[in-house]
């Protein structure tokens, strides 16, 4: 089955900089890759996705590439605000399953 | 639209009951799946379903565990008997249509405590 690697497990940016999170995956035939907000005791919510015939995707501050050859996709926010500290999770799905496999987390905290 | 809908939003019962969860899909959705959530295993598939179909089970963990869709609108997730290991919180999501490529979204999850 699908397995997801997700780095770094927690992220402290400061307020204004960047911030990038990093998965790999490890089936060639997974073919989407959600990307998920979490905010404490609440449900994942879906912030941004990008399917495997693109490379790159923009929605504001968010964006996510992917490298297909490489397994690899990542997510990167600019201009971090202290609205974006939460629990953030890649997935993949494909090879004929519709679950997704997540991977274990990252907690973005952003300093003031 | 109201959303995915869970209930309870929590249940706390004693090692050895049966526990049901109940998740109420987005309606015109095709496809529902039961996610747990814990510390140590993070998000984990347990089961989905399409167009009220079981489609892939293998997450789930053992027979206590079993899963229905009886019709488009309701499904549920039942222990019986429940161990305190199933501690967790699980999380019913829809989508809209089947196969891969499809937003999922999720509920706002049924915190259990088995004590």
């Amino acid at each position: 089955g699908e397995n997801v690697e997700q780095h770094p497990s927690t992220l402290s940016v400061q307020e204004g900089d960047s911030a990038v999170i990093k998965c790999t995956y490890s089936d060639s035939a997974s073919n989407y890759f959600p990307w998920y907000k979490q905010e404490l005791g609440k449900r994942p919510q879906l912030i941004i996705d990008i399917r495997s015939n693109v490379g790159e995707k923009k929605d504001q501050r968010i964006a996510v590439t992917l490298n297909k050859t490489a397994k690899h996709f990542s997510l990167h926010i600019t201009e971090t605000q202290p609205e974006d500290s939460a629990v953030y999770f890649c997935a993949a799905q494909g090879g004929g399953a519709d679950g997704l496999t997540f991977g274990k987390g990252t907690h973005l905290i952003i300093q003031p | 639209d109201a959303g995915v809908i869970q209930s309870p939003r929590h249940e706390v019962t004693e090692m050895g009951q049966e526990v049901t969860l109940r998740c109420k899909p987005i309606s015109g959705h095709n496809s529902l799946f039961w996610y747990r959530q814990t510390m140590m295993r993070g998000l984990e598939l347990l089961i989905y379903f399409n167009n009220n179909v079981p489609i892939d089970d293998s997450g789930m963990p053992e027979d206590r565990f079993s899963a229905k869709m009886p019709n488009a609108s309701f499904s549920t997730l039942k222990i019986q008997p429940s161990e305190p290991r199933d501690s967790a919180v699980y999380f019913c999501a829809s989508s809209p249509q089947t196969g891969s490529m499809a937003e999922q979204y999720f509920g706002p999850g049924t915190r259990l405590t088995v004590t």
